[in-house]
């Protein structure tokens, strides 16, 4: 299938390492953040959501941290696997002049090594 | 359940000729939206459909990019006529949404569009 990406920043780590996934978005008025993975060749996948009421929300092997001070979100891959290779965007959700609008950030590339 | 369909998958076109996608999106989901995805790039919106009307279409060029949901359930999105600065992948995303709320959107595969 084809490339994502092909000058996205990358992240490599270990299998069986953790990985962090850092994003900073842009509008403070975002009250709603989604984590997507998407694999070459195929439509983003979503991992897990957080709203602005949380600083933090875990799903299976997945930790999202969310500081609203510094506009900042991350997403935590514990026991990180050959399977989690692919790249991962941050996206953010707020109302704007009364409509919703989800926002993708540019995306990080993970690379697991065996 | 089956996913959000596409179609065609790939297309390869000469600069100023039209093209269409096709997006079927998961039974039951109102809400549909049309990404473009440049090369490292995340998706940008082009269009949300709330069943058949386009509540937010501000980001569509409408000078050659048309868009359509007939009976609230298919769309199709058309680029006439095509430029090279069109070459991207073009990905369809369906949800049970309503316009004020937030959740999930459940990506199609896309259609990756090369004009030459």
């Amino acid at each position: 299938g084809e490339s994502v990406g092909l000058h996205l920043p990358t992240l490599s780590v270990q299998e069986g390492d953790n990985s962090i996934i850092n994003c900073a978005y842009s509008n403070s008025a975002s009250d709603y953040f989604i984590w997507y993975k998407q694999e070459s060749g195929k439509g983003p996948q979503f991992i897990i959501d957080i709203r602005s009421n949380m600083d933090k929300r875990q799903g299976q092997r997945v930790t999202v941290l969310l500081n609203k001070t510094v506009k900042h979100l991350s997403l935590q891959i514990a026991a990180t696997q050959p399977g989690d290779s692919a790249v991962y965007f941050c996206a953010e959700n707020y109302m704007d002049t009364g409509r919703r609008a989800l926002t993708f950030g540019s995306g990080t590339r993970l690379q697991v090594q065996p | 359940e089956a996913g959000v369909v596409q179609s065609p998958r790939y297309k390869i076109i000469e600069k100023k000729q039209p093209v269409a996608f096709w997006c079927n999106p998961i039974s039951g989901h109102n809400t549909l939206y049309w990404y473009r995805q440049n090369l490292g790039q995340g998706p940008e919106l082009l269009i949300r459909y709330e069943n058949e009307e386009a509540v937010d279409d501000s980001q569509l060029p409408k000078d050659r990019f048309s868009a359509e949901r007939l009976k609230g359930v298919d769309s199709t999105l058309k680029i006439q006529p095509a430029e090279l600065g069109d070459s991207a992948v073009y990905l369809c995303a369906s949800a049970i949404l309503h316009f004020r709320d937030t959740g999930e959107l459940f990506f199609g595969e896309g259609s990756r569009l090369t004009v030459l």
